[in-house]
């Protein structure tokens, strides 16, 4: 079966620092891969998609990138914020099935 | 608000109780999905609706648990025999897809049940 790995540890950075998130895969690359936000007592929100053909994405502070060789995926929040102190989720989505696969997600604290 | 909204917002049953929760999705959203969620583990696919259809149920699905989605609308989960292991947030989501694409999926806060 396909696992996922996210660091289980929380990732503690100060304020104004990139921080980097790491989601490792085994077995079967996935058509695309999803970031999302979970906030403590809340659902997770999309942030990013990319697809298997695509090296890079980015959205304002945020940037996905995507390494089939290497079963990884690294997702960076440059400038960061207390505010975005969450925990991050990657999904995996496969071709034929239809739902997503998550990781167990790591806890980001930006302190100021 | 025009998100996913999920009812109740907690839930506390002993063990052995039947429960049922609700799921009002993105209006035009065409697909509707549970997930259960546990402390410290990300959310495991339980189902999803194409429509009013449901095409996949995961094993973790035992006989307890039953879902509808009447009419292609709001989708219910009920559990029968709860027990204490069924103790999670139960989150649904809503996406919509067309062709083979899927997309990102919209999630409600979810229903945290404990069951005692």
């Amino acid at each position: 079966s396909q696992k996922i790995e996210q660091n289980s540890e929380a990732l503690n950075i100060q304020e104004g620092k990139t921080a980097t998130l790491t989601c490792n895969y085994t077995n079967y690359s996935p058509a695309y891969l999803q970031w999302y936000r979970q906030d403590p007592g809340r659902g997770p929100v999309f942030l990013l998609l990319i697809r298997e053909n695509e090296k890079e994405k980015r959205k304002e502070r945020l940037k996905v990138t995507f390494d089939t060789t290497l079963k990884q995926s690294l997702f960076h929040i440059t400038a960061s914020q207390p505010a975005d102190s969450a925990t991050y989720l990657c999904a995996l989505g496969y071709t034929g099935f239809q739902k997503l696969v998550f990781g167990t997600g790591t806890r980001l604290l930006v302190s100021p | 608000d025009t998100g996913v909204s999920q009812d109740p917002r907690h839930k506390i049953t002993k063990r052995g109780q039947n429960v049922t929760f609700r799921c009002d999705p993105i209006s035009e959203h065409n697909r509707l999905y549970w997930y259960r969620q546990t402390l410290g583990q990300g959310p495991e696919f339980l189902t999803y609706f194409q429509n009013e259809a449901q095409l996949e149920k995961s094993r973790l699905l035992s006989d307890r648990f039953s879902a509808e989605r009447p009419k292609g609308s709001f989708s219910t989960l009920e559990i029968q025999r709860t027990e204490q292991g069924d103790s999670a947030m139960y989150l649904c989501a809503s996406s919509l897809v067309a062709g083979y694409r899927n997309e990102k999926l919209f999630f409600g806060s979810g229903t945290q049940l404990s069951v005692l």
